[in-house]
């Protein structure tokens, strides 16, 4: 998984709060997707980005959350509002291609804690 | 509605002897799995997969099998290390890039 950065590795936030969760894909990788991770679970899909589209956010709430992907710069997943129940680990993931075969590169995770 | 399912929270096993690790799947879309291993406080790291045409995958000390009649894999991991200890997800797909991930089953190697 070397090469995906996440930023930052630790978020604390109060209720009612923004959080912003930066993601760097691995160089000349265009295709982001963020997992959500509840403790004891596996991870659940989020949202899957290419260069600025959103290819598919069926996994994102439907409200507060949002995702993007631009031109020049890092992905953000952007919460808005947290609530307790957000508190939770968001990993990206970034791959050169889309598609199931494609085995992603994952960044290191972004422990999200609303307190 | 869990498609992919490790029914193993925890598996613990002396170093040196074999490992299996058991995932179930509900789908039978899926053409191509994944296993992954974590360590705390780390992303999952991809190990190795396995295409919905074959039975067998190998690559060093693991090995994934594919029963698709039963829908069920596995990895086994031979012989065990104490780096080994992690957490292992198995993953599965269809055709799609969303991968549909299992709760996990930790691995704990004694030495």
């Amino acid at each position: 998984n070397a090469g995906v950065m996440q930023n930052p590795r630790h978020l604390v936030r109060r209720r009612g709060q923004e959080a912003r969760l930066r993601c760097s894909p691995v160089k000349g990788h265009s295709h982001v997707y963020w997992y959500r991770q509840l403790p004891e679970e596996g991870l659940k899909f989020m949202v899957y980005l290419q260069k600025e589209n959103i290819i598919d956010e069926s996994g994102m709430p439907k409200e507060r959350f949002s995702a993007e992907f631009p031109k020049e710069g890092p992905s953000i997943l952007r919460i808005q509002q947290v609530v307790r129940g957000d508190s939770a680990a968001y990993f990206c993931a970034s791959s050169p291609r889309g598609g199931g075969s494609t085995e992603a590169f994952f960044g290191q995770g972004t422990r999200l804690t609303v307190v | 509605d869990q498609q992919v399912k490790q029914n193993s929270p925890s598996l613990s096993v002396q170093e040196g002897r074999i490992s299996i690790l058991n995932c179930d799947y509900t789908n039978s879309m899926f053409d191509y799995f994944l296993w992954y291993k974590k360590y705390p406080a780390e992303g999952p790291t991809f190990l190795i997969s396995i295409s919905s045409i074959k039975d067998k995958n190998e690559d060093g000390r693991f090995t994934v099998f594919l029963n698709k009649s039963a829908k069920h894999l596995s990895l086994h991991i031979v012989p065990s290390q104490p780096g080994d200890s992690a957490v292992y997800f198995c993953a599965a797909s269809d055709s799609n890039y969303q991968l549909i991930w299992g709760a996990g089953t930790k691995l704990i190697i004694k030495p």
